[in-house]
């Protein structure tokens, strides 16, 4: 059973377009991290949200925690083909310093 | 300290060999982590240390896999007796107070 669900696992779109990415959970976390991985990379940390309800942005990406603590969204506006790459949600529980991963969902930018 | 640095990129070693996986945090993060990510697969968080003491390591199997991170030099993930199933990218991360790692490029083991 996998602790976060990311949805949808893959997503291609048009460049200009704009999409939502979910990740979801029964679980409440402390905070929950959004990352993104090109291939052969590591992951890139982009946000931290701590605070239910919180709404974070970063020039045409918008994050938002859940008011309960347990989804979180990422939007993007008018995506660009920089924009292609595996975003990850990552989720920490109550004191423990260590990430509870989803899958991931897998965006393609085409221009 | 441009990030976290891990070395080798790539490894190939043979079954029932043994492979050692290096990681040298940011500077000024005395908190390491390591994952395991299969192919399709989320992240697996396998163990947390700190200078000199391993703090969590709950995702780490039991058996020929262990992590050390010492007073001096970089944290070190051992894997013995290496089987085909531990092929995978193994990310090693660094944090100052465990909010939002910064991740190397990771070391892709392929066991042949």
């Amino acid at each position: 059973t996998q602790l976060l669900e990311q949805s949808p696992q893959f997503l291609s779109i048009q460049e200009g377009e704009n999409l939502t990415v979910y990740c979801n959970s029964s679980s409440v976390f402390s905070s929950l991290q959004w990352y993104r991985q090109e291939p052969g990379e590591g992951p890139v940390l982009l946000v931290t949200v701590v605070t239910g309800g919180e709404v974070k942005k970063l020039k045409r990406l918008t994050f938002q925690f859940g008011d309960a603590r347990k989804d979180s969204s990422l939007h993007i506006t008018a995506a660009q083909p920089g924009d292609t790459g595996l975003y990850l949600c990552a989720g920490a529980q109550g004191g423990s310093e260590k990430l509870v991963f989803g899958k991931g969902t897998k965006l393609t930018v085409n221009p | 300290n441009a990030g976290v640095m891990q070395n080798p990129r790539h490894l190939v070693r043979r079954r029932g060999q043994e492979a050692r996986l290096r990681c040298s945090p940011m500077k000024g993060h005395s908190h390491v982590y390591w994952y395991r990510q299969l192919p399709e697969e989320g992240l697996k968080f396998m163990v947390y240390l700190q200078k000199e003491n391993i703090i969590d390591e709950s995702g780490m199997p039991k058996e020929r896999f262990s992590a050390e991170f010492p007073k001096e030099g970089p944290s070190i993930l051992r894997i013995q007796q290496v089987v085909r199933g531990d092929s995978a990218a193994y990310f090693c991360a660094s944090s100052q107070a465990g909010y939002g790692y910064t991740f190397g490029s990771g070391t892709r083991l392929t066991v042949v």
